[in-house]
């Protein structure tokens, strides 16, 4: 089926190292992805969005990249502090907001 | 704007019995979004509302389940009879669009059925 999901369910990264958190999605008319943070008690919190005519976007220490050939986009957060320490899922758009399964970051002091 | 607020933001509740999990979204978004998040399933969106009536309710569990939204500034999802395995965080979201917009999370409701 249709789906958009996460390769990895935990990730430990060295504090003041880049993390790089991958996603794949399988529907090829999938035009609109966002990454969300997720701390513990909370809800999802929007992190960055890319459209699917865009390669490339950044935002304040996080990047986003999509790759549309092998269907695969990552999130890259440079600098990973503490804060960062969260589950993040990706997410697409198209009728109804659909999540992956989520990436447990962890950092390592 | 406070966001989306949901209502409450823990409930311990007996088997059989109704609950009912209220939220209230940001004003001018059109969108109403109510997902179910649990470890074995992750984030599962349940049924979600545009200018308050419900357009796709194909992820609610079972007839058990209700949503309605009465008004652009409140919903309800409703369980009746409540059972343990409906135990789970519940969220309430919404967005001004659905297509290429993003979706505002609210704290969300923990639900536990004994």
């Amino acid at each position: 089926g249709e789906s958009v999901g996460l390769h990895l369910p935990t990730l430990s990264v060295q504090e003041g190292d880049n993390s790089i958190i991958n996603c794949a999605y399988s529907n090829s008319a999938s035009d609109y992805f966002i990454w969300y943070k997720q701390e513990s008690g909370k809800g999802p919190q929007f992190i960055i969005d890319i459209r699917s005519n865009m390669d490339k976007r950044q935002g304040q220490r996080v990047t986003v990249l999509l790759n549309k050939t092998v269907k695969h986009l990552s999130l890259q957060i440079a600098a990973t502090q503490p804060g960062d320490s969260a589950v993040y899922f990706c997410a697409e758009n198209r009728e109804k907001l659909t999540f992956g399964t989520g990436t447990r970051l962890t950092i390592i002091p | 704007d406070a966001g989306v607020i949901q209502s409450p933001r823990h409930e311990v509740t007996e088997m059989g019995q109704e609950v009912t999990l209220r939220c209230k979204p940001i004003s001018g978004h059109d969108y109403l979004f109510w997902y179910r998040q649990t470890m074995m399933r992750g984030l599962e969106l349940l049924i979600y509302f545009n200018n308050n009536v419900p357009i796709d309710d194909s992820g609610m569990p079972e007839d058990r389940f209700s949503a309605k939204m009465p008004n652009a500034s409140f919903s309800t999802l409703k369980i009746q009879p409540s059972e343990p395995r409906d135990s789970a965080v519940y969220f309430c979201a919404s967005s001004p669009g659905t297509r290429n917009t993003e979706a505002f999370f609210g704290q969300g409701t923990r639900l536990t059925v004994v």
